[in-house]
């Protein structure tokens, strides 16, 4: 089993539509979770962290469930400038040091 | 505040030539990380850095790969002899690490490989 799982989409979805992904990780231990964003042929870059009790920020909502090994993205209202790759990434901390492990990602494509 | 540099940004070498590739970190930031991302994937940690010491490298391919950060700065990674599998782009990234939760990774543009 990969350590970080997402399913690699494409999510194909119209400019308004609410849109979620999912993503799960193998060891119980992670610390800490992230969701970042990849445009085509860019570098990553950091979207929001996701924290226990869950967060928002703006059109964007993320939650954790330590239970059952996953966390979520949520995107509300769709712009097609939200067209990107979503990399989950999930911070194993062996040896009080943190090492960020990414999922293959997400692809949405947000049409008129 | 300048960000992650790294060259090159392009290279097509033949398999088993060697490549070099360079990554400055921004200025103060302690860890710096090494990501090989082939194309359809998310990136894959090679080797973390904290200061000029190793965090983890267990998944850099060590008859073909090294890496080096001396003085705790600049990093260099370096691929001899190249495969055709090595054909990826290569991610150098920092973080000012405070804590778990807060170490936010800066990314430089990469260095795209072409293994022919």
């Amino acid at each position: 089993r990969k350590e970080v799982e997402q399913d690699p989409g494409p999510f194909n979805v119209p400019e308004g539509a609410t849109v979620a992904f999912n993503c799960t990780y193998s060891n119980s231990a992670s610390q800490s979770f992230f969701w970042y964003r990849q445009d085509c042929r860019k570098e990553p870059k950091l979207l929001m962290s996701v924290y226990s009790s869950g967060n928002e920020d703006g059109r964007f909502t993320a939650q954790l469930n330590r239970a059952s090994q996953y966390i979520s993205l949520l995107i509300r209202d769709s712009k097609l400038s939200d067209s990107a790759t979503y990399l989950c990434v999930v911070n194993k901390t062996p040896g009080g040091s943190y090492i960020p492990t990414f999922g293959r990602g997400t692809s949405l494509i947000v049409h008129p | 505040e300048a960000g992650v540099a790294q060259s090159p940004r392009y290279k097509i070498i033949e398999k088993r030539q060697s490549v070099a590739f360079w990554c400055n970190p921004i200025s103060g930031h302690a860890t710096l990380y090494w990501y090989q991302q082939i194309l359809g994937q998310g990136p894959k940690l090679l080797i973390q850095f904290q200061n000029n010491g190793v965090v983890d490298d267990s998944q850099l391919p060590k008859d073909r790969f090294s890496a080096e950060r001396l003085k705790g700065v600049d990093s260099t990674l370096k691929i001899q002899p190249a495969k055709l599998e090595d054909s990826a782009v290569y991610l150098c990234a920092s973080s000012l690490e405070r804590t778990v939760y807060t170490g936010e990774l800066f990314f430089g543009e990469g260095s795209r490989l072409t293994v022919l």
